[in-house]
């Protein structure tokens, strides 16, 4: 079935580090691919998805690249603040319409001030 | 502007007791429909989806199941709680696409006793 690798359970840094959280998926197909973000006590909001190979998705400062060679989905942001301390989830989708999403385990994001 | 409602917001229930959990999206017709499930700490597991009133397909078995018993309202439900049921309980909605984003609910925290 499809699955969805976060290596890191999770990261701790400080204000303008540089932040990676590795993304890798197994699927059939050409799943879409997407970064949610989940602060405390609510539901996750979609950061953004893409859909091709080489596709980069991007929103607020944070973004990511389809590789279909490596599987992968990285997480970047080149100058993590302290609001940006959150869950962070990977997910796929690899059904037309994408109703169904397989999300990854999170990665717990602190970012110290 | 469309809202999703869930209720109620906390439950505490006895093993073996039933449940019922329940969503209603305001502002969008014909919507996708969906329950996750979110333990203490973990990920999100889809649980259910619904492409129509009428119509739910079953991603995971967890002796829950669902309904929709009308286009803006979907319900989960169970005659006898488990230990294992306790968690995070989360809504969302989307529109029928390939690129379609869920939006998820503010969800119900359920503790099972």
């Amino acid at each position: 079935g499809d699955s969805v690798t976060q290596t890191e359970g999770q990261v701790a840094l400080s204000e303008e580090d540089f932040l990676t959280i590795h993304c890798n998926y197994s699927a059939s197909g050409y799943p879409t691919l997407f970064w949610y973000v989940q602060y405390p006590g609510e539901g996750p909001q979609l950061l953004f998805r893409a859909s091709r190979d080489k596709e980069k998705g991007s929103s607020r400062g944070f973004e990511a690249t389809y590789d279909k060679g490596t599987t992968s989905f990285h997480l970047r942001k080149a100058s993590v603040q302290e609001s940006d301390s959150a869950v962070y989830y990977c997910a796929l989708s690899a059904n037309y319409g994408n109703e169904k999403i397989t999300f990854g385990a999170g990665t717990k994001l602190t970012i110290k001030p | 502007a469309q809202t999703i409602h869930q209720w109620p917001v906390a439950e505490i229930k006895a093993v073996g007791s039933p449940l019922s959990l329940g969503c209603t999206i305001k502002g969008k017709s014909s919507p996708n429909l969906y329950w996750y499930w979110q333990a203490t700490g973990g990920t999100l597991q889809q649980l259910f989806y619904s492409i129509t009133v009428g119509q739910v397909e079953s991603v995971v078995q967890l002796n829950l199941s669902a309904s929709r018993p009308k286009d803006d309202q979907f319900i989960l439900s169970t005659e006898k709680l488990l230990l294992s049921h306790s968690g995070f309980y989360l809504c969302a909605w989307s529109l029928r696409g390939d690129y379609a984003e869920q939006f998820f609910g503010p969800g119900t925290r359920l503790t099972v006793l």
